[in-house]
């Protein structure tokens, strides 16, 4: 079975530039997340999508950050601008079904630097 | 806001050596305690989910234990090998929904 995938893996921009990322998720799983782990913290959720809909976006700063998931499958996450304090490691996540599931998968996710 | 702390730091032991970390997380509406392993440019993995107080789970040389009375977990490493050297992340769930709250991680080194 194929994990979660994300491109792309590593990303350098300035600072107020534009940048997206891509996840796509295990097939069939219902449920898809997207985290930012700053250096130092622990993986902290942005915004958690069930099928298209979103299911929590309180901690996405939503001045700059913007998320889809139109079809229920793949995801991108933009950054507009970006910021200092953008340069993180984000992650995407996915599960089977929402609030029964034990388990989320993560992919590799994508090192961002803003200089 | 929920509030997941992992000790120690960082850590760095002996090829051979047994260690141990600990997560901390409130006591109240507990509903699962996740640990994950992540490799550095690797995906964060899957290690174990804890829901009931006073589980044991154990992968190989890898065992936890879960006290939700007191809010604590251990991770426990038998005879560690420079393969063990990731970052070791525990997440807590509440009850109701399926978010998971990280702590900070543990850096373990394991040197020859």
């Amino acid at each position: 079975e194929a994990g979660v995938a994300q491109s792309p893996r590593y990303k350098i921009i300035e600072k107020r530039q534009s940048v997206a990322f891509w996840c796509n998720p295990i097939s069939g799983h219902a449920t898809l997340y997207w985290y930012q782990q700053i250096l130092g913290q622990g993986p902290k959720l942005l915004i958690q999508f069930q099928n298209n809909g979103v299911v929590d976006d309180s901690q996405l700063p939503k001045d700059r950050f913007s998320a889809e998931r139109l079809k229920g499958v793949d995801s991108t996450l933009k950054i507009q601008p970006a910021k200092l304090e953008d340069s993180a490691v984000y992650l995407c996540a996915s599960s089977p079904s929402g609030d029964y599931s034990y388990e989320q998968y993560f992919g590799p996710g994508t090192r961002l630097t803003v200089t | 806001i929920l509030n997941v702390e992992q000790s120690p730091q960082s850590l760095h032991v002996q090829e051979g050596d047994s260690t141990n970390f600990t997560c901390s997380f409130p006591s109240s509406n507990f509903y699962a305690l996740h640990w994950y392993r992540w490799e550095t440019a690797k995906s964060p993995e899957a290690l174990f989910v804890m829901t009931l107080n006073g589980d044991e789970k154990k992968k190989g040389r890898i065992s936890a234990t879960l006290n939700t009375k007191e809010g604590y977990s251990y991770l426990y490493i038998k005879g560690s090998q420079p393969e063990d050297s990731a970052t070791y992340l525990c997440a807590f769930r509440t009850g109701g929904g399926n978010k998971l709250t990280f702590g900070t991680g543990t850096q373990l080194k394991v040197e020859l």
